[in-house]
């Protein structure tokens, strides 16, 4: 099946660094996701992004399909930010399509 | 809608004893997805609906585990006979059918501890 890889598995930054978070995939997907995960435990998404850019306030992402990868952008952090990014794809159009998640990022934000 | 709803959010129960989840998902969402969460890791794919059709299941769910969407709304996750390690949390998901796969939203989250 599908390897979803996400790079670095841990990070830890001072309060106003930026930071990039990458996602990389073994295989074509259809679609590719940004979750945070925060401290409950709820998955937030963040981005919807098969390919493209998008951004969301200080946040914005990038898929290179054609390379089978995604970065995050970070900008400015805030403690905030901190917790568990993941990357997540889905394989193809067909009827049994299951969401396939990488292992995360844990992102630290130091005041 | 107010989005994806699990119950309930937590659950402490003794080895041996069975347990039930529900997941309620958005109304106009024919997809839904469980998936197993534990410390540390990523979530992991357990089983996935059509609308009352189930379509994959897990190696991970073993004969103990069943879900079951009967009128394709919401679902149920029903675990017999638990052990220590099913301790984890639970997740359910749900997105809709398009020419493309949409965008899938979680609920909270089921935290299981089995004592």
């Amino acid at each position: 099946g599908i390897q979803v890889e996400q790079s670095p598995p841990d990070l830890i930054l001072q309060e106003g660094a930026n930071s990039t978070l990458r996602c990389n995939f073994s295989d074509s997907v259809n679609n590719l996701q940004w979750f945070h995960q925060n401290p409950w435990g709820q998955l937030i998404n963040l981005f919807y992004i098969p390919s493209g850019t998008k951004q969301n306030g200080r946040l914005s992402a990038t898929t290179v399909a054609t390379e089978r990868y995604s970065l995050l952008y970070i900008s400015s952090s805030q403690t905030t930010d901190s917790g568990v990014y993941f990357c997540a794809v889905v394989r193809g159009y067909s009827s049994a399509s299951k969401i396939i998640f990488g292992s995360g990022t844990r992102l630290s934000i130091r005041p | 809608d107010t989005g994806v709803s699990q119950n309930p959010r937590h659950k402490i129960t003794k080895r041996g004893q069975n347990v039930t989840f529900r997941c309620d998902p958005i109304s106009e969402h024919n997809r839904l997805y469980w998936y197993r969460q534990t410390l540390g890791q990523g979530p992991e794919f357990l089983t996935y609906f059509q609308n009352e059709a189930q379509l994959e299941k897990s190696r991970l769910l073993s004969d103990r585990f069943s879900a079951e969407r009967p009128k394709g709304s919401f679902s149920t996750l029903e675990i017999q006979r638990t052990e220590q390690g099913d301790s984890a949390m639970y997740l359910c998901a749900s997105s809709s059918q398009g020419q493309m796969n949409t965008e899938a939203f979680f609920g909270q989250g089921t935290r299981l501890t089995v004592v």
